[in-house]
């Protein structure tokens, strides 16, 4: 029972393609993110989801396209994949407003290795 | 915007030793959290530890500590009788206490036990 899980962890693509990674959380938490992690390991925030609505877009280009059909659920899809897009891309999740101390926490997936040849 | 600062990008410890990995941080906010997080090979995401800024004590989980200096921004992080399982790379991270929360992390430091 992951609690945050992506799918798929693994993700060979070639350039110009277009491709969905999912994302699911079982942890009742009301905000979902996307990070990536380019090769150099350096982790950027790209957007945020709280209980269904956008509430951060950091500047990633918009072939790259968030949806939350509810508030355990952010799949990325992104349009026209490029070279630079090679990366691992994380899921997590957390609780926005929480009493305890732990809800500041954020829950990461397992990461969805994406390779654009 | 707050930035994180991890100035070792790769240190080592002898197994069974004990290791200090440094952060710092730069923030004009009262109300944060500070997270370290392992990432081993496998990628995984695994939190190590957290300190609310609010709190004077510093946090612990077994073998793992901070040495949280608010007034410097310094968040270290030691790990007390160094596992081969605990090389990975760490990271340090930022959280506001404020509606954004998301993560802003340092570059990461990668940690080899040696046997």
């Amino acid at each position: 029972d992951t609690a945050v899980s992506q799918t798929p962890k693994y993700l060979v693509t070639q350039m110009g393609n277009d491709k969905s990674i999912k994302c699911e959380q079982n942890l009742g938490h009301d905000t979902m993110y996307w990070y990536k992690q380019d090769s150099k390991k350096f982790l950027k925030i790209m957007f945020s989801y709280n209980n269904k609505e956008l509430i951060i877009n950091e500047t990633v280009p918009n072939r790259f396209s968030p949806k939350s059909p509810d508030k355990a659920h952010l799949n990325l899809h992104i349009n026209s994949l490029e070279l630079g897009d090679s990366a691992v891309y994380f899921c997590a999740s957390s609780q926005l407003w929480a009493a305890q101390s732990s809800g500041n926490t954020i829950y990461f997936g397992e990461g969805s290795w994406l390779t654009v040849v | 915007a707050q930035t994180v600062t991890q100035s070792q990008p790769e240190m080592s410890v002898q197994e069974a030793e004990t290791v200090t990995l440094s952060c710092t941080y730069d923030t004009s906010e009262s109300d944060y959290y500070l997270f370290w997080y392992k990432q081993p090979p496998s990628r995984q995401m695994i939190l190590v530890i957290r300190q609310e800024a609010y709190k004077q004590q510093n946090a612990t989980e077994n073998r793992f500590s901070v040495n949280f200096q608010k007034a410097a921004k310094s968040f270290s992080l030691k790990i007390s009788d160094s596992q081969l399982g605990d090389a990975a790379m760490y990271f340090c991270a930022y959280r506001t206490g404020g509606s954004a929360r998301q993560l802003t992390f340092g570059s990461g430091t990668q940690l080899t036990v040696l046997p």
